[in-house]
């Protein structure tokens, strides 16, 4: 099974600021499939980035995804009000699928 | 656009069977190639993929289960089903049915998730 672990934990941030999220997957992610989601309270997650670094439909181009093989980065280049919330990633390399354990992004 | 609702129990007793439904609109379950799977969040918790069905209606299953899950497609319904036996307390979460997209297995359509307790 693939680990993935998500850093940090929670970050404090401003509206306007730019932050990165990262994860690192426990093996080699093949084929760069990795996915981010986004989710807020009482919602289920939302798709942002697959394979690694293309942005889903409708997704602000303010978000971008990054990496490969092991290491990989979620990078928001300026917060909006509605970018508040918790962020996974996801291999959907190898059976079984596995999220890491989240980023919770907080107003500060 | 696809949708999913799913539905079912809201409470299920410990040592029971949970059983729930996810309802596909906006196009034919049957139709084309996805993955339709089935994922849970505990309260406060981050996410754990259950398994999935393929359109073919092969399986593929979380380990973390220990056998305790099947997924089953209902084609004349328009809906795949998720059961999970012999239930605890640690089976608490809220249980979200999802499908994948035409050019990749990411997780592209969410139902709204549903809140199953485990309790006597």
């Amino acid at each position: 099974e693939i680990v993935l672990t998500q850093s940090p934990g929670a970050l404090s941030l401003s509206p306007g600021e730019r932050t990165t999220l990262s994860c690192r997957a426990s093996q080699s992610v093949s084929n760069n499939y990795l996915a981010w989601y986004q989710q807020k309270p009482g919602q289920a997650p939302r798709l942002l980035i697959y394979g690694a670094s293309n942005r889903a439909t409708g997704i602000p181009d303010r978000f971008s995804g990054s990496g490969s093989g092991t290491d990989f980065t979620l990078t928001i280049s300026r917060l909006e009000p509605e970018d508040f919330a918790v962020y996974y990633c996801q291999q959907y390399a190898n059976s079984p699928w596995t999220f890491g354990q989240g980023t919770k992004v907080e107003i500060k | 656009q696809v949708q999913l609702q799913e539905s079912g129990p809201g409470l299920v007793k410990p040592s029971q069977t949970l059983s729930l439904t996810c309802t596909v609109s906006g196009g034919s379950i049957s139709s084309g190639f996805y993955f339709w799977s089935w994922i849970r969040q505990p309260a406060g918790k981050g996410l754990e993929w259950i398994g999935r069905i393929y359109t073919s209606g092969s399986t593929d299953y979380n380990p973390s289960l220990k056998g305790r899950v099947t997924i089953s497609v209902d084609t004349s319904n328009n809906q795949f089903s998720l059961t999970v036996t012999s239930v605890t307390a640690a089976d608490t979460a809220v249980y979200f049915c999802a499908r994948d997209e035409d050019w990749g297995s990411q997780l592209a359509y969410w139902g709204q998730g549903i809140l199953v307790t485990v309790s006597s």
